[in-house]
């Protein structure tokens, strides 16, 4: 059984504030990892395709890096905004199929 | 189409009936993946497709769980005899490929409550 975990849980901000979350894996035998956003009432969506040890990915105030080595993803959001509410997701790649953490969901409030 | 699509949104099951989900994935994805995801987690594995050919089926909980695809396209996942921990939400995804560089695209799920 593969171990993807995520943290915090949860996360309140203010708008405004900036803020990062982390997701660990395993650190062996790594294909890819993956970010989701999923709001409230719609389907998780795709945010970010990571395949390389050292891969910093970026979409608008939203940013992530990638460490295979020793198994962790962070994503950051900047300057957090109301609309950024949503539990983020990540997905480890491993033999045809994604194992998903738990998620963080954050709420950013104004 | 468009999107990834799931029907029904919603079913209430009397405990001991069987159900039907089904998925209709965006044209052309080689790949389709059905999760449960329980209030609170994260989307757990059940099953996957390449085309018509079920590849992996290590997650489906019970032999109560059963799923096809038939012909390459739309998938249907079926439970016999519902039991209440059969409630959640069923996720439906496809994808290019099951490749590295290839994210899931996700339908709104069906949310299945078993009374």
């Amino acid at each position: 059984i593969l171990n993807v975990e995520q943290s915090p849980q949860s996360l309140h901000v203010q708008e405004g504030d900036s803020t990062n979350f982390t997701c660990s894996f395993p650190s062996s035998n790594f294909y890819a990892l993956h970010w989701y956003r999923w709001e409230t009432a719609k389907s998780p969506e795709a945010l970010f395709v990571m395949t390389l040890n050292g891969d910093e990915k970026k979409k608008g105030r939203i940013s992530a890096t990638l460490n295979t080595k020793e198994g962790y993803s962070y994503l950051y959001i900047k300057g957090s905004q109301p609309e950024d509410s949503a539990t983020y997701l990540c997905a480890f790649l491993n033999a045809g199929k994604s194992t998903f953490g738990d998620g963080t969901t954050l709420t950013v409030k104004p | 189409g468009a999107g990834v699509s799931q029907s029904p949104r919603y079913k209430v099951a009397k405990r001991g009936q069987d159900v039907a989900l089904r998925c209709d994935p965006i044209s052309g994805h080689v790949s389709l993946f059905w999760y449960q995801q329980a209030l609170g987690q994260g989307p757990e594995f059940l099953t996957y497709f390449q085309n018509e050919a079920q590849l992996d089926k290590s997650g489906l909980p019970s032999d109560r769980f059963f799923a096809e695809r038939p012909e390459g396209s739309v998938s249907t996942l079926k439970i016999q005899r519902t039991q209440q921990e059969d409630s959640a939400v069923y996720l439906c995804a496809s994808s290019l490929s099951t490749g590295a560089n290839y994210g899931y695209t996700f339908g709104s799920g069906t949310r299945l409550t078993v009374v």
